[in-house]
């Protein structure tokens, strides 16, 4: 079955304890990504990679570090927790590719179940 | 710069209401896409609809139906006949082919169908 898996689906951690989220998808698909999502903000962009090795900062990159060693994986790293951090967060990869011109069609995103956050 | 805007927070209607969920999207490319996503109270986000900005046709799938309009920069989302099933927030979300990856969201519109 085509999916986004990422684990935990629900961690409580203290303050300051590194924490790492796994994301994984089974598709093939070039581009990744993490959003958060907060009541009231919607969903904003933490990192997105376009392809291994290849990351860029979204609206909200603050705190978490992201790498793209493999295609299929794209872990969510904190080093420093804080109660801000608190949040349900989302994995997400995406079929784009080359499309008229120099633009990319984009296919949207396929999201994983979500990892609920609390910080404390 | 690329925005994204769903005036309504919230809507509460009664089965088999239509509804209508609005959504105004801005950008400067030419080239961008259009998407919107339904989070049912489980909280998955599920994709249901893509629409490119070389393409108005509107489009309808069973009792949904989408509007694009280019000349006023929206990407309506209409719920015919709609169900208790259909309470969920919905997402409208807005990629410009210059950004690869780059997926920006509105802020959601939570509706909420009565029996």
């Amino acid at each position: 079955e085509a999916q986004v898996t990422q684990n935990p689906r629900y961690l409580i951690t203290v303050t300051g304890k590194k924490l790492t989220v796994t994301c994984s998808q089974n598709m093939n698909h070039e581009y990744m990504s993490w959003y958060r999502q907060d009541p009231g903000l919607g969903l904003r962009q933490i990192y997105y990679s376009m392809n291994v090795e290849v990351t860029d900062k979204g609206d909200v990159p603050e705190g978490y570090k992201v790498s793209r060693k493999e295609k299929r994986n794209f872990p969510l790293i904190l080093e420093s927790p804080s109660p801000n951090q608190t949040s349900l967060y989302f994995c997400a990869s995406s079929l784009d590719g080359p499309g008229p011109g120099q633009g990319v069609v984009s296919y949207g995103y396929t999201f994983g179940s979500g990892t609920r956050l609390t910080v404390v | 710069a690329q925005k994204v805007t769903q005036a309504q927070t919230e809507i509460s209607v009664v089965e088999k209401e239509d509804v209508t969920l609005d959504c105004v999207y801005e950008t400067r490319d030419t080239t961008y896409y259009l998407f919107w996503y339904k989070q049912p109270p489980s909280g998955e986000l599920v994709f249901l609809i893509r629409r490119n900005s070389f393409d108005e046709q509107n489009e309808i799938s069973g009792r949904y139906s989408w509007n694009f309009q280019k000349s006023t920069s929206s990407f309506n989302f209409t719920i015919t006949a709609s169900q208790v099933v259909d309470s969920a927030v919905y997402f409208c979300a807005l990629s410009e082919g210059a950004f690869r990856g780059k997926l920006i969201f509105g802020q959601g519109t939570e509706l909420s169908v009565k029996p």
